[in-house]
C-alpha cells in the first residue's frame, strides 16, 4: 500500500465549473503525477511534481493546472471543466527504489455535464 | 514517438489454459519496460520492470520476458483471480531529464472456471 488517497471518488458537474481533484500521499515522496484513463487511451500524463512548488507540464495538460503547496498533496483543477475532461483520473507517486515503477491511487472519476 | 501496442485487445481463457500478452513498442533509447495489473475501479498496480533483452521476471504465475522489440506476459495455468486488464508501459529519457513514460491501452484478459 503506496498510502495515496484520491478525492473525490466520483464527482458530476457541469460545463464551465471550476474542479479540483485531491491527491495525497503519507510516504513523503518527491515525484507526484496526475494520469487520465479514456477508452482507446493508454493512461496520459496531464502534470507531473518533482518538489514543493516545482511542476511541469505532461502530454495533456491543455485545461489543467496543478498545485503542490506541500509534499504530501498535489492538487489537480480544471478552471472551467468542458465534457472532453470527462475522465477517470488517476494519482500516482515514483517508487523510490531504482526501478521507477508507479503507484497509483484509486481514481477519481469525473463526469462533466 | 514512442509507441506501445498490445494484444490482443480481449482475451478469454479457460482456467488451466496458459497463454501470452504481447507488447510491441517503439523507443528510442529504453530505460524501462513495465507490466501492470488493473483491476475493475482501481488504479493500476506494478508487477515487473525489465530493462535490457533477455531479461525475465516471475511472480506466481506470471513471467514478463523482453525482446528489443517486443515484451511477453506468460500466464501459466491462469486462475479467475487472474482476471484484470494487464498495461504494459515504456520509459525513456524525456528532454530535461523527465523520464517520459508511455502506457499501452491493454490486454483484457479473463479466466473462466
Amino acid at each position: 500500500d503506496a498510502g495515496i488517497t484520491q478525492s473525490p471518488r466520483h464527482k458530476v458537474t457541469e460545463t464551465g465549473t471550476p474542479v479540483t481533484l485531491r491527491c495525497h500521499q503519507t510516504e513523503n515522496h518527491r515525484y507526484m503525477y496526475w494520469y487520465r484513463q479514456d477508452p482507446g487511451h493508454g493512461l496520459r500524463l496531464i502534470h507531473y511534481s518533482y518538489g514543493v512548488k516545482d511542476t511541469d507540464k505532461g502530454e495533456v495538460s491543455d485545461g489543467y493546472s496543478v498545485s503542490r503547496s506541500k509534499t504530501e498533496d498535489f492538487l489537480l483543477t480544471l478552471e472551467s471543466a468542458t465534457s472532453s475532461q470527462t475522465s477517470v483520473y488517476f494519482c500516482a507517486i515514483k517508487g523510490t527504489g531504482s526501478t521507477g515503477e508507479l503507484f497509483f491511487g484509486e481514481g477519481s472519476r469525473l463526469t462533466v455535464l | 514517438e514512442d509507441q506501445v501496442t498490445q494484444s490482443p485487445e480481449a482475451l478469454r481463457l479457460q482456467e488451466g489454459e496458459s497463454s501470452s500478452l504481447n507488447c510491441s513498442y517503439t523507443v528510442s533509447g529504453l530505460r524501462g519496460l513495465f507490466w501492470y495489473r488493473q483491476d475493475p475501479g482501481k488504479g493500476p498496480e506494478f508487477l515487473f520492470t525489465l530493462y535490457s533483452a533477455g531479461e525475465e521476471k516471475e511472480k506466481e504465475r506470471l513471467k514478463a520476458t523482453l525482446t528489443k522489440k517486443e515484451s511477453f506476459l506468460h500466464i501459466t495455468a491462469p486462475k479467475p483471480e487472474d482476471s484484470a486488464t494487464y498495461l504494459c508501459a515504456v520509459q525513456r529519457l524525456g528532454s530535461g531529464g523527465y523520464q517520459k513514460v508511455t502506457f499501452g491501452i491493454g490486454t483484457k484478459l479473463q479466466v473462466i472456471p
